[in-house]
């Protein structure tokens, strides 16, 4: 089974341009999440998503950064114009909820960004 | 304000000796709580979980403890392989959402041959 894809794997782009990462989760997982790991702060949840819809997008730091869910196999975060401080790894990953009530979440292999 | 807090960032452990990375959290409403594992440029693997009714939870080489009343939770790995060399993650899923699973910043674990 393909887990959680996220293009692209690395990006470096200068200060102020636009940038888009995307994400396919894995078949039949009704949440995604977007993620960002950074030093300082470690997994930081930004947003997510149940069946394509936005729950909590609480944790986006400002309104540079934008996330979009169109239908059930794909989604991107969008950061315009970016910083430096944008500069970490931004982690996709989506889950389906068991019964329990037990989140088991797995994550895409990263999207390293370095804004320059 | 982190809910979950990891406070050694790292730990050294010799190959074939007991790995106990800890966790504590401020947040008495979580339910679930779960250890994740990160290698490099790799996103991070679920390892574990532990409902908040149980104490103790093992699989395999891997043991989660939970102390409800002093809100920590620990993960034993015995024994300590080099290959277990990873940054080890600890989450929790509050009662109020369990949509959302809030991470721990990380313990970066080297196992020394």
């Amino acid at each position: 089974d393909a887990g959680v894809i996220q293009s692209p794997r690395h990006e470096v782009t200068e200060m102020g341009q636009e940038v888009t990462l995307r994400c396919k989760p894995i078949s039949g997982h009704d949440y995604l999440f977007w993620y960002r790991q950074t030093m300082m702060r470690g997994l930081e949840l930004l947003i997510y998503f149940n069946n394509n819809v936005p729950i909590d997008d609480s944790g986006m730091p400002e309104d540079r950064f934008s996330a979009k869910m169109p239908n059930a196999s794909f989604s991107t975060l969008k950061i315009q114009p970016s910083e430096p401080r944008d500069s970490a790894v931004y982690f996709c990953a989506s889950s389906f909820r068991e019964g329990t009530g037990k989140n088991t979440i797995y994550f895409g292999e990263g999207s390293w960004l370095t804004v320059v | 304000d982190q809910q979950v807090k990891q406070n050694s960032p790292s730990l050294s452990v010799q190959e074939g000796r007991i790995s106990i990375l800890n966790c504590d959290y401020t947040n008495s409403m979580f339910d679930y709580f779960l250890w994740y594992k990160k290698y490099p440029a790799e996103g991070p693997t679920f390892l574990i979980s532990i409902s908040s009714i149980k104490d103790k939870n093992e699989d395999g080489r891997f043991t989660v403890f939970l102390n409800k009343s002093a809100k920590h939770l620990s993960l034993h790995i015995v024994p300590s392989q080099p290959g277990d060399s990873a940054v080890y993650f600890c989450a929790a899923i509050p009662k109020t959402s369990y949509d959302k699973v809030i991470f721990g910043p990380g313990t970066s674990l080297s196992v020394i041959p």
